[in-house]
């Protein structure tokens, strides 16, 4: 069971490149979201899905796109990267309910020059 | 505008020197409170979740509280492995949404 796993751990892109994040869980989760964490900021919400086929916006989802084609996977894509997306990402997943806790994965250092 | 607050931003304990990391909210109809213990380069491990006022949680040496307008996360006699970065986090009536706070960054030394 390996939980909540991200693709890549690391990565350098230049302004105006293109990318995509994977994220998968094992734990037959209902819901999944994408977080990033920048200095002095805390976790922002970036998109939030609750089923297969369905997402929705969070906090700060301009210039970022998400897609959850199966069950397992919830993918976060970058169209056209600027350096303000220089951060560290998250992927979580909870069960069903909104009250259940959400388990997140190791992250992904993004690099935008 | 739902919102979450943790005090101390930074904490230094000696080593078996107890004390309580503080997390204020304010969030309509709280659906729960999360707190999550974080190391560097990592992904936030979940804790413990509380959903009402009194309601109290253990975990080793960490104890979550929880009133109608903040938490408190108590550690006793800790313990340079807890060194990390705790986080608290409320889910209010907003489906899907996590607020989460900036952290408390504690250091414990020998």
């Amino acid at each position: 069971n390996a939980g909540v796993t991200q693709t890549p751990k690391f990565r350098v892109l230049k302004t105006g490149q293109s990318m995509t994040l994977l994220c998968a869980q094992d734990m037959n989760h209902e819901y999944m979201y994408w977080y990033r964490q920048d200095p002095g900021m805390g976790l922002r919400l970036i998109h939030y899905s609750v089923g297969e086929g369905t997402t929705a916006k969070g906090e700060v989802p301009d210039g970022y796109n998400v897609s959850r084609l199966k069950k397992q996977n919830f993918l976060l894509g970058l169209e056209s990267a600027a350096p303000s997306q220089t951060s560290v990402y998250f992927c979580a997943s909870s069960l069903r309910y909104t009250t259940y806790e959400q388990y997140f994965g190791p992250g992904t250092r993004l690099t935008v020059t | 505008e739902d919102q979450v607050t943790q005090s101390p931003e930074a904490l230094r304990l000696q080593e078996g020197e107890s004390s309580s990391l503080n997390c204020s909210y304010t969030v309509s109809g709280l659906r729960g409170l999360f707190w999550y213990r974080q190391d560097p380069g990592k992904g936030p491990e979940f804790l413990f979740t509380l959903y009402s006022a009194g309601e109290e949680k253990e975990k080793e040496r960490l104890k979550a509280t929880l009133t109608k307008k903040e938490s408190f996360l108590h550690i006793t006699a800790p313990k340079p492995e807890d060194s990390a970065t705790y986080l608290c986090a409320v889910r209010g009536s907003t489906l899907g949404r996590l607020y989460f706070g900036r952290g408390t960054q504690l250091t414990v030394w020998p």
